[in-house]
């Protein structure tokens, strides 16, 4: 069965303190692994897709990067609307559409 | 810029009624996705849909759950007798294909009472 952990569960950052999220995975196959961002009563946004180790993307203050047991999620110079929870997803290979989540790293930018 | 629309936003039943929550995907997307995030919890996946069919399913999706694609818009999840644990945000997902990825509605929040 496919797993993700994420971690911190939470974490508190002052705005400008940069920080990385982790996501650890277990699949047989990995197809992809997909980083979302989560408003409160909202669905997931889609922010990165990652495919295969070493693989790097970036997008404003978020980068998230790819190796063969984890992914991180890094914010540089974060600011209060980078609050939200982090998602982190895997799908396997093999044709499969499922993808499985972890919990989520719920994040505060306090200014 | 495309996105999945969910009917109603919220939607509160007595235990024991059948609710059918809607979605429109998008458009040129082929893969169809029911997932559910019980308050507090993670986000759980139901059932994928392609090509008038339902490809994967999960164990929580056992026989009081029912997905249909009545016309070449619409995407629904039926629940036939609700139960009190039923209570959840239900999110439709849509991708292109089994390497893009998924992209989400905003959810119906469904209460039984």
């Amino acid at each position: 069965e496919d797993q993700v952990t994420q971690s911190p569960e939470a974490l508190r950052l002052q705005e400008g303190e940069s920080s990385s999220l982790n996501c650890s995975y277990t699949v047989s196959g990995l197809r992809g692994l997909f980083w979302y961002r989560q408003d409160p009563g909202k669905g997931p946004e889609f922010l990165f897709t990652l495919y295969s180790a070493g693989e790097e993307k970036e997008k404003e203050r978020l980068k998230a990067t790819l190796t063969k047991k984890e992914s991180f999620l890094h914010i540089t110079a974060p600011k209060p609307e980078d609050s939200a929870t982090y998602l982190c997803a895997v799908r396997r290979s093999g044709g499969y559409q499922k993808v499985t989540f972890g919990t989520g790293t719920k994040l505060q930018v306090i200014p | 810029e495309p996105e999945v629309t969910q009917t109603p936003s919220h939607q509160v039943t007595q235990m024991g009624q059948e609710v059918i929550l809607r979605c429109v995907p998008i458009s040129n997307h082929l893969y169809f996705y029911w997932y559910r995030q019980i308050l507090g919890q993670k986000v759980e996946f139901l059932v994928s849909f392609y090509n008038n069919e339902i490809s994967e399913k999960s164990e929580i999706f056992d026989d009081q759950f029912s997905v249909e694609r009545p016309d070449g818009s619409n995407f629904t999840l039926k629940i036939r007798s609700t139960k009190l644990e039923d209570s959840a945000m239900y999110f439709c997902a849509s991708s292109r294909d089994t390497n893009s990825p998924l992209h989400f509605g905003n959810g119906t929040r469904l209460t039984v009472t």
